[in-house]
């Protein structure tokens, strides 16, 4: 069974900063990867997809890498904002279409 | 644009009583899944489906059951609620696309307790 790992749980940066989160998976037989954020009370925004074919992905502040082979994704803040204050969580879609999520990195963003 | 939409936002339910929590989607998705997450856990698949008529169980299925008649909705239906099933319930949909499936997008949840 696939199982994504997300380390740190917690993370509190200043304003400003570049941070990465990480994400690891224990079977690189997936077909993409997604990383989303969830505001508190809330449902959860798509960020970034990264198909099996690709290394990275760019959208404004946000990078997300993905190295398949040793089942590790990184999604990197430039410039963090406290509006970027949030829990992230990546996903991994295995072969039965389904995603397999990890437990987040909750985010804080000092001012 | 209205995307997923949950319905209801919140419920409480007694032991032993059953309910249908709603989920719709507007953007002609093929795909449609419903996840639980609960503290430490990360999200979990319940059931899914990748057209009309077409269910299947997914990472943890018992308790609940699906049916889906039309490509637009996906109700969950829980059978004789027990105090385990208290978690947040989510809706998502995607495009299936090659074969695979396309970004995801999350209804708001549903916060749901039994007591």
């Amino acid at each position: 069974k696939q199982e994504v790992t997300q380390i740190p749980a917690a993370l509190s940066v200043p304003e400003g900063e570049n941070l990465v989160l990480n994400c690891s998976f224990t079977d690189s037989a997936i077909y993409n990867l997604q990383w989303f954020r969830q505001d508190p009370g809330k449902g959860l925004t798509s960020l970034l997809l990264i198909q099996s074919s690709q290394r990275e992905q760019t959208s404004g502040r946000l990078n997300a890498s993905l190295d398949k082979s040793s089942g590790r994704s990184t999604l990197y803040i430039a410039a963090s904002q406290p509006g970027d204050s949030a829990t992230y969580l990546c996903a991994v879609q295995t072969g039965a279409n389904n995603l397999f999520f990890g437990t987040g990195t909750r985010l804080t963003v000092i001012p | 644009n209205a995307g997923v939409t949950q319905t209801p936002k919140f419920q409480v339910l007694k032991t032993g009583q059953s309910m249908t929590l709603q989920c719709a989607q507007d953007m002609n998705h093929e795909y449609m899944s419903w996840y639980r997450q609960d503290p430490g856990m990360g999200l979990r698949l319940i059931h899914y489906s990748v057209g009309a008529g077409i269910t299947d169980q997914g990472e943890v299925p018992n308790g609940y059951n699906v049916s889906r008649s039309t490509t637009e909705d996906f109700p969950l239906r829980l059978l004789s609620a027990a105090p385990s099933q208290t978690s947040v319930y989510f809706c998502a949909s995607s495009l299936i696309s090659r074969g695979f499936n396309t970004e995801a997008f999350f209804g708001q949840g549903t916060r749901l307790t039994v007591v």
